[in-house]
């Protein structure tokens, strides 16, 4: 069965600061996505990045990057000079043929 | 706005009634999701269609929950004889089949409260 896990409930991270988020999941397969998710508070999910797990080379998208050990299953996000805006929950999900699995979420707080 | 919405946005009801929520996906958007969300916890998967076919259903959604998108444009999600259990988020996302990764949209959510 397919899983994510976040062995990180909670992460602080001092603002302009550098912080990773860990994230590992468990499938049989060889062919799926990877993505992380970001839900500010009352506020709706938005897509940070993705990995598409046949790409070797690491998805960046400005100051969020990506960590893809495929052999290891894990999949971390990196937030580089972190600002007060990117305080929210971090969501990694894992898509395969018809379904989404989310992990239990990391909570990040930006320290101003 | 061109996003995902939800409608209501909240709702209280009492146990045993039933409840009906809808999601109007991103108009070219042809896949369609519902996940629910309790408190401290991600997404949890429930159904998906691809137009109006509905191709998948988690083992959560029990029998009193059902699932529609007649027409494969909005969706309707009904809970009958709701349960306090059934408290919580019920997320809608939509997507575009062919963009390759699948990306989602998601919309606010509707937050359900059973009393």
């Amino acid at each position: 069965a397919q899983t994510v896990t976040q062995s990180q409930p909670e992460m602080s991270v001092q603002e302009a600061e550098t912080v990773t988020l860990s994230c590992t999941y468990d499938t049989s397969e060889s062919d799926y996505y990877l993505f992380w998710y970001k839900q500010p508070p009352s506020r709706q999910m938005i897509l940070v990045i993705r990995q598409e797990a046949y790409k070797q080379q690491n998805a960046t998208e400005n100051r969020f990057s990506v960590n893809f050990q495929k052999a290891a299953k894990s999949f971390s996000l990196k937030i580089s000079d972190s600002q007060l805006g990117d305080a929210a929950m971090y969501f990694c999900a894992y898509r395969s043929a018809n379904q989404f699995y989310f992990g239990t979420g990391t909570s990040l707080t930006v320290i101003p | 706005d061109t996003g995902v919405s939800q409608d209501p946005r909240h709702k209280i009801t009492k146990r045993g009634q039933n409840v009906t929520f809808r999601c109007d996906p991103i108009s070219e958007h042809n896949r369609l999701y519902w996940y629910r969300q309790t408190l401290g916890q991600g997404p949890e998967f429930l159904t998906y269609f691809q137009n109006e076919a509905q191709l998948e259903k988690s083992r959560l959604l029990s029998d009193r929950f059902s699932a529609e998108r007649p027409k494969g444009s909005f969706s309707t999600l009904e809970i009958q004889r709701t349960e306090q259990g059934d408290s919580a988020m019920y997320l809608c996302a939509s997507s575009f089949r062919g963009q390759g990764t699948h990306e989602q949209f998601f919309g606010p959510g509707t937050r359900l409260t059973v009393l």
